[in-house]
């Protein structure tokens, strides 16, 4: 695709159950990010994924929060049991593998746990 | 840990000047330098990219980077209303994964 696609663009959902979002990056870059931005706040990594290499898991805040990528390309990051701290905009980067061009972001999940 | 600083602002400047964002860093093996711009509500969107030591320039936008100092820092040329948003620095080492600052929010006035 164009650009980083991230779905769904809002989520509600109750206190304690799972949920997933998803994450297709651009075509062709074999890198991947997930981070998550609480209202007002910086941005907090939570996992990095290149090519077919274990991924970087040292951002994820908790056992709660787990993360895939299939085949290289699409991801999900699932969270399990949710919690109201976990309300914030969960954003996914792209890059190039290779030297650092930088990153895409989708347009962002805004997660809200009541 | 990497640690990367920026004045939270807000930075407020007149239509027509030149704004000034400035970023330190504390990690000497930082070899890769990015600026971002994010409007309110709006996932982040990379303006520059500056990787050795100097000035970078494109069009409005001049980044400038000093390692020996460890600084990095994005000039804003006759700053417009839309320039208005939180511009985040953010670096990296021969690890790929990027380390953001909380950003400086700039708003230019008419």
């Amino acid at each position: 695709g164009a650009g980083v696609s991230q779905s769904p663009s809002n989520k509600v959902t109750e206190k304690g159950k799972d949920v997933e979002l998803r994450c297709d990056p651009i075509s062709g870059h074999t890198a991947l990010y997930w981070y998550r931005q609480s209202l007002g706040q910086g941005l907090e990594f939570l996992i990095y994924f290149q090519g077919n290499s274990a991924p970087d898991k040292s951002g994820l805040p908790s056992d709660r929060f787990s993360a895939e990528r299939t085949g290289g390309s699409v991801s999900t990051l699932t969270i399990q049991r949710t919690q109201q701290e976990d309300s914030a905009v969960y954003l996914c980067a792209s890059s190039p593998m290779g030297r650092d061009y930088g990153y895409t972001f989708g347009s962002g999940t805004r997660l809200t746990v009541v | 840990q990497k640690e990367v600083e920026q004045n939270s602002g807000p930075l407020s400047v007149p239509e027509g000047a030149i704004a000034s964002l400035n970023c330190t860093y504390s990690d000497r093996g930082s070899q890769s330098f990015f600026w971002y711009r994010q409007y309110s509500g709006k996932s982040p969107e990379l303006i520059m990219s500056i990787y050795s030591n100097g000035d970078k320039e494109d069009g409005r936008f001049t980044a400038q980077l000093n390692k020996a100092s460890q600084y990095v820092s994005l000039l804003i040329r006759d700053s417009q209303p839309s320039d208005s948003a939180t511009y985040l620095c953010a670096l990296s080492g021969g690890s790929y994964i990027p380390t953001f600052g909380r950003g400086t929010s700039l708003i230019v006035h008419p």
